[in-house]
């Protein structure tokens, strides 16, 4: 089975930089996807690392670590919109399993 | 717009109902998953159709039901509803074990 850890919630300033972490224990692995929610509204994808080390997209980058069970997801030059909750979600073979996700605000 | 078109977006009914929720995911995706989503709970799988065969089930209810058409559109059927099963239910669909899924719009279904 799949277990997968991150922060309930989190607070961080416009324009500031933040870090979310997720870590996981897994019997089967193909790669870590982060997605983001806003409230009642679809996940929209973010990311996807299925080998170590790290990958940027604009100002949000994800970093992974198989041998740690480890992954963060850093979003940089904060803005208002994106306070809504970060999903970290663990790819078996077809089908993922998700986090209870990480509530972030954004203040100004 | 992730092209997964859900229908209804809104219902609501009463205990011990049956409800259908219909899904169409993106063109050229052969794979859909349905998930439940409450307050208290994360996104939780409930079951994935590949290319109209049943190919993984999660944490999906007896009283609960799915099937994908030879159009790969798929329904899920909720029977004999309780309250607790008021949730947001989203639809995905994928094009490759490496793809990201993307998610429609989600039924919110209530149940009074």
């Amino acid at each position: 089975g799949q277990n997968i850890d991150q922060p309930t919630e989190m607070t961080a300033t416009e324009g500031a930089i933040v870090q979310i972490n997720c870590t996981y224990q897994t019997s089967g692995f193909n790669g870590l996807f982060w997605y983001q929610q806003h409230a009642g509204e679809a996940p929209t994808f973010l990311s996807y690392n299925v080998l170590d080390g790290l990958e940027e997209k604009g100002r949000f980058s994800s970093f992974l670590s198989r041998s740690k069970g480890y992954s963060y997801l850093l979003l940089k030059e904060l803005q208002m919109k994106d306070s809504a909750s970060y999903l970290c979600a663990v790819s078996g073979y077809s089908t993922l399993t998700f986090g209870k996700g990480t509530m972030l605000l954004v203040s100004p | 717009d992730s092209g997964v078109t859900q229908t209804p977006k809104h219902l609501i009914t009463a205990t011990g109902q049956r409800v259908t929720l219909r899904c169409s995911p993106r063109s050229g995706d052969l794979s859909v998953y349905w998930y439940q989503q409450s307050l208290d709970q994360g996104l939780q799988f409930l079951i994935q159709y590949y290319n109209g065969e049943e190919r993984a089930k999660g944490n999906i209810l007896e009283r609960f039901s799915a099937q994908q058409f030879p159009d790969l559109h798929s329904e899920l059927n909720l029977s004999s509803l309780e309250l607790g099963d008021s949730a947001l239910y989203f639809c995905a669909s994928r094009s490759g074990v490496n793809q990201p899924q993307h998610f429609g719009d989600g039924t919110r279904l209530s149940i009074l």
